[in-house]
């Protein structure tokens, strides 16, 4: 039990679809991240926030949409994908505090696959 | 950009001691992460180095050489349970990059 949960584990759908991924951690840490993980590829990070607010969108196309509630909560809103935006979405915390930072803990991820 | 090597695959022998390096070139540095993932599971955290230096946990330790843009994660007494992939991640403020991760096989 890593203290970062994630759901569904495993999602498959059609480009026309709109579905939401959801992350939950239990740490008390106060930012949380999206990552995409493809095959061969290395870790692609998506979002930050800190506090609740965004503080990093790396390029991430419109078709994805996150939303960070409180510190414990967040959700990445899927709309109109493409079949190359199948991969492993993980989440991850940590806690920063100051010039100090902290490792991440990562959730179980979620399997998309976009038909 | 931000550029982070590692080799691909290694294979070792259990009970052996096996070294994965990785080599870095980023805009900024605030700390460079080991994670191991085994296959279909999350990334855990193995190691943690911001200064130049060895940090050694248990069976795990790590080296940093912030003036080579180098470090190098070392596995002492391997395990079969080892065999997994290693990841080495750099980061600048709040932004992480990760390597392609280096996958190590562990045989009898």
């Amino acid at each position: 039990e890593t203290g970062v949960t994630q759901t569904p584990r495993h999602l498959v759908m059609g480009m026309t679809n709109k579905k939401s991924l959801k992350c939950e951690q239990h740490l008390g840490h106060n930012a949380m991240y999206w990552y995409k993980q493809s095959a061969k590829k290395p870790l692609e990070l998506m979002f930050v926030y800190n506090f609740k607010e965004q503080t990093e969108n790396n390029s991430v196309p419109s078709r994805f949409s996150p939303e960070c509630p409180n510190s414990s909560h967040l959700f990445l809103h899927l709309h109109t994908l493409q079949p190359e935006d199948s991969a492993l979405y993980l989440c991850a915390s940590s806690q920063d505090e100051g010039g100090s930072y902290n490792e991440q803990f990562f959730g179980p991820g979620t399997r998309l696959t976009v038909l | 950009g931000q550029n982070i090597d590692q080799p691909t695959e290694m294979t070792a022998t259990e009970g052996a001691i096996v070294q994965i390096n990785c080599t870095y070139q980023t805009s900024g540095f605030n700390g460079l992460f080991w994670y191991q993932q085994h296959a279909g599971e999350a990334p855990t955290f193995l190691s943690y180095n911001v200064l130049d230096g060895l940090e050694e946990k248990g069976r795990f330790s790590s080296f940093l050489s912030r003036s080579k843009g180098y470090s190098y994660l070392l596995l002492k007494e391997l395990q079969m349970k080892d065999s997994a992939s290693y990841l080495c991640a750099v980061r600048n403020f709040n932004k992480f990059y990760f390597g392609s991760g280096t996958k190590l096989n562990v045989k009898p």
